[in-house]
Parts: structure tokens; sequence; C-alpha cells
């Protein structure tokens, strides 16, 4: 199916484990963004890539890791998670990302995640 | 630094009237602008984007915004209100920071009543 599909779409956690949520596009966009969604704040951008093997820090960055070894592909790690890590993870990609023009950014369904 | 600012966290109107959704952003140079939709449970979706061209700005389902820079503004409009509107809409504005390239508002909801 061609879009931008999140894995798993709900996960519950403890504090101190390590999680992973997927993130995989078909449309070979060279951007790809990981945004979290709390109630208050909208949405705040995490990590984001221009290509394979580039990452940069995003707004709120600190306990989340992020690779890219493929450009369809872009997996976010909570190395420890933590209770404040609770939220609505999505992932979004774009022909374009830091400057113009500024094409449209396409937006997974999101992940909720729970951290007790 | 860039900032955008929605002045109602939620919105109620009744189907068949006139939607206004307020948005206004600080820059300090010119921006791209735009607004998103996010239905429940749902990913955003792109509603329109003003990226200096024309300053009205028509997009999908009816809705258009107009960009006032005198006024920096970029309110977002629909003439008649339907349920399937009910959503959250979040306005969006570039930035030239390298860590946030666009700075999200927190969002206003809206209710359609029938």
């Amino acid at each position: 199916d061609a879009g931008i599909t999140q894995s798993p779409r709900y996960k519950i956690t403890e504090t101190g484990r390590q999680v992973t949520l997927m993130c995989h596009q078909t449309w070979s966009h060279s951007y790809m963004f990981w945004y979290r969604q709390d109630l208050g704040h909208g949405l705040r951008l995490i990590y984001y890539s221009a290509a394979a093997d580039i990452t940069d820090k995003g707004e709120v960055s600190d306990g989340y890791v992020v690779s890219r070894s493929k450009t369809e592909n872009f997996p976010l790690t909570l190395e420890s998670a933590t209770r404040s890590q609770t939220s609505v993870y999505f992932c979004a990609s774009s022909e374009t990302g830091t400057g113009p023009p500024y094409n449209e950014q396409f937006f997974g369904p999101g992940t909720r995640l729970t951290v007790l | 630094a860039q900032s955008v600012t929605q002045l109602d966290s939620h919105v109620s109107v009744s189907e068949g009237t006139p939607v206004l959704l307020r948005c206004n952003y600080s820059s300090s140079y010119s921006p791209s602008l735009f607004w998103y939709v996010q239905h429940p449970n749902k990913g955003l979706q792109l509603l329109l984007k003003y990226t200096s061209a024309a300053t009205l700005v028509k997009g999908i389902n009816g809705f258009e915004a107009e960009f006032k820079k005198s006024e920096t503004s970029f309110h977002l409009t629909k003439p008649s209100a339907h349920m399937s509107d009910a959503a959250e809409y979040f306005c969006v504005v570039t930035s030239d920071s390298g860590n946030t390239p666009l700075v999200f508002g927190k969002g206003t909801r809206l209710s359609v009543i029938a």
C-alpha cells in the first residue's frame, strides 16, 4: 500500500524499558520527521532526516535516538522510557525539508505510547 | 524566533454557518504558512499553504485563508460548516531555526452542531 505507515498503533510499556516505534513510507521522499503531540503543546519536532544516514535533532530530542539506514524507514527508539514520554508520536515525510520550497508534509496515523 | 498563536482553543458553530479560525504569527522574515487538519485518531492533512504568491489561498473542502502581513495574521475561513469539518486545526509557520523547521500552533478544536 502506498503512503506512510506507523507501527505499532498502540503501545504500553514500563519505565526504563527500550521501545522502538517504526515508520515506513513508500514515496521515496528524502525528508522524514518524528513529532510528539501533547495536549497544550501542539506538535513538537523530535528528530528529522534529510536522507539515509543523515539525521538532525529537533526541539525535544533528549531521550530519543533515530537511525535511517534506508530511505523508506525511520525508526524512533526510546532508550529508557520515562513517564514524560507518554504521548502520541507522528511520523511524517516530505520531498523537501528545512528550506523553500516548503512542500507538504505527509503524516502517518500516529502511535499512542503509554509509559507506566 | 518564529512563533504562531491560535487565538481560540475551541470554536463551536452550527451546521451551515460560517467558520473562522484565527491565527497570528511572528517572524523575522517572510515565512510560509500552512493550515493542517486532524480528524480524531488520524494523522494531520494539509488544508492549504501560503508561499508568497497570492495572499488569498484556497484549500480543500471549501476552506480558504488570507495572509495579512500588516496584521501578521493567517485566519482560516469557510462559508458554511459541515458536520464532517469537526476536527482539530493547526496553523503552522516555517522557521529559519535549524532544529524547528516548522512551528506548530497549539491547535483549535472545531465542533459543528447539527
